[in-house]
């Protein structure tokens, strides 16, 4: 079965300093992986997602994530935090479009 | 804002009880999908439903189902309602069937209290 890893419940970063929020996953066959990020008080919104293809995906917000298959990682980086960052990032698989499995998030805190 | 609305924006119950939570999809999008987060389960993916049959199935209850109506709005019903069944209910909608792989666009949620 398919599972998601996030390392670090909360990551704290200075403004401006590179962001890296780790996402590990388990998948037997080749998975489509994306990453959330969620404000205060609202829902989701997908910041990016590898299905096939180039393995470096850009997202939104200056953000984006390099699929590994060999370390099964699909972690995301910013070169560089912005006070507008700090929320919950959800890392999250999808196996055979059959069903979603999301990490247990990573809170990240950007101090100015 | 995503486009996507969901009633009521909070909820107070009792256990045992029923509750009905109503979800409006972007305008033209076919598919809808219902998601739980909870301090003890994180979140859940709970059910998808395409253009008014169920798509995918994740990690509901049976106390739990859910209907998509012709207009293409949702609800989801919670019946035999417990104290763990307190959380933040998203419904998320996506341009068509493709599957959980396609870009969903999420609701504000329903938080649901269950005393």
């Amino acid at each position: 079965a398919q599972s998601v890893t996030q390392l670090g419940s909360h990551v704290s970063v200075s403004e401006g300093a590179l962001v890296l929020l780790r996402c590990n996953y388990s998948s037997s066959v080749p998975p489509y992986l994306f990453w959330y990020v969620q404000y205060p008080n609202q829902g989701l919104q997908l910041l990016l997602k590898y299905t096939t293809g180039a393995t470096l995906v850009k997202g939104i917000n200056g953000f984006e994530a390099e699929f590994k298959k060999s370390e099964t990682s699909f972690h995301l980086t910013k070169p560089s935090a912005h006070m507008s960052d700090a929320a919950e990032y959800f890392c999250a698989v999808t196996i055979n479009n059959n069903d979603m499995r999301f990490g247990a998030g990573t809170r990240l805190t950007v101090k100015p | 804002d995503s486009g996507v609305t969901q009633t009521p924006k909070h909820l107070i119950t009792a256990t045992g009880q029923r509750v009905t939570l109503r979800c409006s999809p972007r305008s033209g999008d076919l598919s809808v999908y219902w998601y739980q987060q909870s301090l003890d389960q994180g979140l859940q993916f709970l059910i998808q439903y395409y253009n008014g049959e169920e798509r995918a199935k994740g990690n509901i209850l049976e106390r739990f189902s859910a209907q998509q109506f012709p207009d293409l709005h949702s609800e989801l019903n919670l019946s035999s309602l417990e104290l763990g069944d307190s959380a933040l209910y998203f419904c998320a909608s996506s341009v068509s069937g493709g599957g959980l792989g396609e870009t969903q666009y999420f609701g504000p949620g329903t938080r649901l209290l269950v005393l």
